[in-house]
């Protein structure tokens, strides 16, 4: 069975720093990873799959086969980033059935 | 677009009864739901997979006896929590895939509480 480790619950960093949010998995397959959003109050939102290799909101996500990572990095904080965030994993051919990490809880301060 | 709907947004019942919460897919068409559980402070469970037109499909250790999916329609997926109890007390999630896009729109919620 597949697992989604997030071994930070909460990073605290100031305006400007930079982020990285942890993501381990294990899966015996070729997974799909994803980053998932919450902002306060409102709905999951999906951030970034790696298969789409973007960069949003200034986030990027490399996906290391080697050391099963899926770490989700941006270069400087803005407290607009402030939120739950949460790595996601899909198995091959599994209709897009998720499981989810645990959730970072990220604050930048200003 | 790819809007996801949840009914009621938060409920209160008695220890014994039914709770019927909705998940509607509002501007397109899901032919999969999928029912997450999130206990506070707690990361995402997912409790079944809802397939339209067929019954739903359960993850290890979810009673299907006592969490009733119906996914009747193409935009519609029911959760009913049967006598319920506190310990059912929860956040319920659903969120429907986008069909050919292999993504996920999640609906906001629903706080079950259980007295």
């Amino acid at each position: 069975a597949q697992r989604v480790t997030q071994p930070e619950k909460l990073l605290s960093v100031f305006k400007g720093a930079p982020v990285e949010l942890k993501c381990n998995y294990s899966y015996s397959g070729s997974p799909e990873l994803f980053w998932y959003v919450q902002y306060s109050r409102q709905r999951l939102q999906l951030l970034l799959r790696h298969i789409s290799r973007e960069s949003i909101k200034g986030f990027t996500a490399d996906l290391n086969k080697g050391e099963t990572s899926f770490h989700l990095k941006k270069p400087f904080a803005q407290e607009e980033d402030s939120a739950m965030y949460y790595c996601a994993l899909s198995p091959n051919n599994a209709g897009n059935m998720l499981t989810f990490g645990g959730g970072t809880r990220l604050m930048v301060k200003p | 677009g790819a809007v996801v709907s949840q009914h009621p947004s938060r409920v209160i019942c008695k220890s014994g009864t039914s709770v019927k919460i909705e998940c509607r897919s509002l501007d397109f068409q899901a032919t999969t739901m999928f029912w997450y559980r999130q206990f506070p402070k707690q990361s995402l469970m997912l409790m079944a997979t809802s397939n339209e037109g067929s019954k739903a499909t359960y993850e290890q250790g979810v009673e299907k006896d006592k969490f009733l999916i119906n996914h009747a329609s193409l935009t519609l997926s029911t959760l009913t929590v049967t006598s319920a109890h506190p310990e059912d007390s929860s956040f319920y999630i659903c969120s429907a895939r986008w069909p050919g896009f292999n993504e996920q729109f999640f609906g906001p919620g629903t706080r079950l509480t259980v007295l």
